[in-house]
């Protein structure tokens, strides 16, 4: 299958640790998303990339949030000294501009459970 | 900023009923997108709309786009119990690549 993977599907950690995920994206694809998604709510933009350049952050990105797209393949989150409010699902996407349509294709997502 | 409302949040349908889930944006957009979530899944993409008065159709499942009216539907035809899921519409802010989402319409089409 060649669809978007992440890793890992599940972590629980506690309050203060620093946790790391990794996205890798349909293998074509140059655009690549970060969303986070709370119970009952739709998915938020985080970051986005164009090939290896990390062209929009959003404000709910904070600076305890950082995220990387060596070589434009895969990428990662990582979240320093991590909050209860931090508990979501975390969402990657990518895509690959065709004409006009720019759909996001997701992954299953790592679900964050913070002590 | 960009805002996407969605309505109704909740819809419980008989099946073989029809029924329309509503989704409102409040600037401009060129693009706007339907997706569905299952419990626990990830996003399926189900229509990308491009254009005033776009429509696009896949099995029971109809999306349209009103740009003037800043308005999308997604009509769903005499419903099936498969078609239980959470509906999403998202657009992008003027012409940038982020997606705004809605909050989702949960449906749940009973016997």
């Amino acid at each position: 299958d060649t669809g978007v993977s992440q890793d890992p599907r599940h972590k629980i950690t506690k309050r203060g640790q620093n946790v790391t995920f990794r996205c890798d994206p349909i293998s074509e694809h140059n655009r690549l998303y970060w969303y986070r998604q709370t119970l009952g709510q739709g998915p938020e933009f985080l970051t986005y990339f164009q090939n290896e350049a990390q062209l929009e952050k959003s404000r709910l990105l904070s600076d305890r949030f950082s995220a990387e797209r060596p070589k434009g393949s895969f990428s990662t989150l990582e979240i320093q000294r991590t909050e209860q409010g931090d508990s979501a699902m975390y969402l990657c996407a990518s895509s690959l501009v065709a004409g006009l349509t720019d759909t996001q294709y997701f992954g299953p997502g790592t679900r964050l459970t913070v002590l | 900023e960009l805002k996407v409302e969605q309505n109704p949040l909740f819809l419980s349908m008989q099946e073989g009923k029809n029924y329309t889930i509503y989704c409102n944006y409040s600037t401009t957009s060129d693009r706007l997108y339907w997706y569905r979530q299952d419990p626990g899944k990830s996003l399926e993409s189900l229509f990308v709309l491009l254009s005033n008065g776009a429509v696009k159709q896949e099995g029971r499942l109809m999306a349209s786009l009103d740009t003037k009216a800043r308005l999308s539907t997604l009509h769903i035809t005499a419903a099936v119990h498969d078609l239980s899921a959470t509906y999403f519409c998202a657009a992008h802010e003027g012409s940038g690549y982020a997606l705004n989402f809605g909050k989702g319409t949960s449906l749940l089409v009973t016997p």
